[in-house]
């Protein structure tokens, strides 16, 4: 049975820095379409960054240069470090695997997230 | 990006009921859609993906069709488990976008 289990969330100042953890397990994480998607209080979902089982990565607008994307193999953990962190940051970041089907992944198991609250 | 525009924003419904929830593609998408759950403090449920695939597990009172840019979620009769948020998602490529979501309230 799949699961995903985030961790390393917290309160964090501006500009601070955080890193996420997303355990596997049911799975091998080097195998998968991984990604994070974040969704701040009272907003829609945004979808933040992807890794793909070659290892290419990719990042949304909102935080590119400032956040990446990896993984531990030994580990079976994704990972997410954060930095130059903002207020509008503030999110519940979860961890998705996405599954290939017709050409394209779609996101079919997904973690309960865990809360990041960046704030003076 | 891609702009999910997802209707209504929320609906009252009774168990039994025949609900339908749409969702329109600021582009065409094939049937890159997925539709998801969520309930309070949970994780995302994968219910429907490819537009109309019942995701396994997943009961045949939910369905979905569509294809480019018009796409739906109906629940045939809704039940007391099924009161809850559903979003639609589109993967035509890496940058997943979403809908705003559709709560689904007793009435």
């Amino acid at each position: 049975e799949v699961h995903l289990v985030e961790s390393g969330g917290g309160l964090i100042q501006p500009g601070g820095s955080l890193r996420l953890s997303c355990a596997a397990s049911g799975f091998t994480v080097s195998n998968s379409y991984m990604s994070w998607v974040r969704q701040a209080p009272g907003k829609g979902l945004e979808w933040v960054s992807v890794i793909y089982t070659g290892g290419s990565t990719y990042y949304a607008d909102s935080v590119k240069g400032r956040f990446t994307i990896s993984r531990d193999n030994s580990k079976n953990t994704l990972y997410l470090q954060m930095n130059s962190l903002r207020a509008e940051d503030t999110a519940v970041y979860s961890c998705v695997r996405g599954y290939y089907d017709n050409s394209a992944y779609y996101p079919h198991y997904w973690g309960q997230g865990t809360l990041v609250t960046v704030s003076s | 990006d891609i702009q999910m525009t997802q209707s209504p924003s929320s609906l009252s419904a009774s168990v039994g009921d025949r609900v339908t929830i749409t969702c329109r593609a600021s582009q065409g998408i094939s049937n890159h859609l997925a539709w998801f759950q969520q309930k309070p403090g949970k994780a995302p449920k994968s219910l429907i993906y490819a537009a109309s695939s019942l995701q396994s597990g997943v009961p045949s009172k939910f369905s979905g069709s569509g294809s480019g840019t018009d796409f739906t979620l109906t629940i045939s009769s809704l039940q007391p488990e099924d009161f809850a948020t559903y979003y639609c998602q589109q993967y035509d490529n890496y940058r997943w976008t979403f809908g705003q979501g559709t709560k689904v309230e007793f009435k």
